[in-house]
């Protein structure tokens, strides 16, 4: 059981924007930053978003994050096919002396 | 170019002890404002962070409380690595095993090795 709350799935057209939502509490996103990867079959997961909203250098600026008291989100606009994946979203938590915890994914489908 | 290159057995045994190493190119395992990380991802434990070592005027290790009694990171400088030391494993530690760097500049795990399949099994 994740200490972060994602959806399982998500899913949308080509062109489109989706958004994946990620669930805290006051431990981790209520006073940390966030962060999102994106992990395609079979590789490591990627940074993809940090500080709750911003893009390390390569990342498209389709991608975007943003944070409010205990949640945050990622939005992908103007989906594309290679976009289908799994979607991590992660924080550090202060009550576990300062321990990195995960959300259980995202995976998103290009219908 | 920062690369992270993992190596060690993908199969142990119950009760044995796990050993996997994670090689750093283009960075240093003993620079300031970074952190080695070993993670791990399982079907039924998702992404788990397990800990830690880092260098700031001396060196540091945390590690999460699930596995801290089992856990050992070590830096080794010589040979710019990092090792992780999983003993006791149980079938429950079966799992693809990353290690990441977390750099101070983003405070993100920014650099991941290939993963490693561990199976714990006789």
């Amino acid at each position: 059981q994740s200490v972060l709350t994602q959806p399982p799935s998500a899913s949308g057209t080509p062109g489109q924007r989706v958004t994946i939502s990620c669930s805290g509490s006051s431990s981790n996103i209520g006073i940390n930053y966030v962060y999102w990867y994106q992990q395609l079959p079979g590789t490591a997961p990627k940074l993809l978003i940090y500080r709750n909203d911003q893009r390390p250098s390569g990342v498209p600026d389709r991608f975007s994050g943003s944070k409010s008291g205990t949640s945050a989100s990622l939005a992908i606009s103007g989906l594309r096919s290679e976009d289908e994946a799994d979607y991590y979203c992660a924080a550090w938590d202060d009550s576990l002396s300062g321990l990195a915890v995960f959300g259980g994914g995202t995976q998103l489908t290009v219908l | 170019q920062v690369q992270l290159q993992q190596s060690g057995p993908g199969l142990v045994k119950p009760s044995q002890t796990l050993s996997l190493t994670c090689a750093i190119s283009g960075d240093s395992v003993s620079r300031n404002r970074a952190s080695w990380n070993w993670i791990r991802q399982s079907p039924s434990r998702g992404l788990e962070w397990l800990g830690r070592t880092y260098y700031s005027s001396k060196w540091y290790n945390d590690y999460a409380v699930s596995v801290k009694s089992r856990m050992t990171i070590n830096p080794d400088t010589s040979k710019n690595q990092f090792s992780l030391q999983l003993n006791s494993v149980t079938p429950e530690d079966t799992a693809v095993y990353y290690c990441a760097r977390v750099s101070g500049e983003v405070d993100a795990f920014d650099i991941w090795g290939q993963g490693t399949m561990v199976t714990v099994s006789s």
